[in-house]
């Protein structure tokens, strides 16, 4: 199983911009046939995760376009523009393996300061 | 629009199996593109990712845990499964069920989650 490491926190102010890294070993994100299967979920306390970005840089249907993904090499990131209040969640990346198996990163906890 | 729903007892005791049904309501199992999916999320933690299973049958578990874990799945009653033999308190977490459309990272509709208590 390949690991996917992320930064344990983030933060910045309304308004501003931050982003949030997913770097791969192995396989996953860092691995040349998996390139594209990149999954970002939100996180509120006592909620169920919620899928913000498919397949590196796609957002669901209706979902804020605040939000974007992208990837370079074997590092994966989600970028939160015009940062508000609610976005205070832990954020994590998940990929999918040479085993046809999933894996997620530790996890991001974004204050919004 | 659909729904998952997570059911089972919340106190297991140390050494049994854990077992837990989701409820799939507002769509079918049976339809082929989609993976039913089990994730679990230790207390405080970040989420762990237990196994899927195919509407055909086909399963992959957490190599971590592949010892211990059987999903399986029941169109008729649209309900998919989980077993999670010989717990310990290690396996003491929320349990989610959990849709994955395409590549079976995408997991777009989840259920709110139950808390599992592994405990004498």
């Amino acid at each position: 199983q390949s690991a996917l490491t992320q930064p344990a926190s983030v933060s910045g102010s309304p308004g501003q911009s931050i982003t949030i890294s997913c770097t791969g070993t192995s396989s996953g994100v860092g691995g040349y046939n998996y390139v594209n299967y990149v999954s970002w979920y939100q996180q509120h306390p006592g909620k169920a995760p919620k899928l913000m970005i498919f397949d590196v840089s796609h957002r669901p249907s209706g979902l804020s376009n605040r939000f974007s993904g992208s990837k370079s090499g074997n590092t994966a990131s989600l970028t939160i523009s015009g940062l508000q209040a609610e976005d205070e969640a832990d954020y994590y990346c998940s990929s999918y393996t040479s085993s046809s198996t999933v894996v997620f990163g530790g996890g991001t906890k974004l204050t919004v300061l | 629009q659909v729904q998952l729903q997570e059911s089972g007892p919340g106190l297991v005791k140390p050494s049994q199996t854990l077992s837990l049904t989701c409820t799939v309501s507002g769509g079918s199992i049976s339809s082929g593109g989609y993976y039913w999916s089990w994730i679990r999320q230790h207390p405080g933690k970040g989420l762990e990712w237990i196994g899927y299973i195919y509407y055909s049958g086909s399963t992959y578990y957490n190599p971590s845990l592949k010892s211990r874990v059987t999903i399986s799945v029941d169109t008729s009653k649209t309900q998919f499964s989980l077993k999670l033999s010989s717990v310990t308190a290690a396996d003491t977490a929320v349990y989610y069920c959990a849709r994955a459309f395409g590549v079976v990272t995408n997991f777009d509709y989840w259920g709110q989650g139950t808390l599992v208590t592994v405990s004498s």
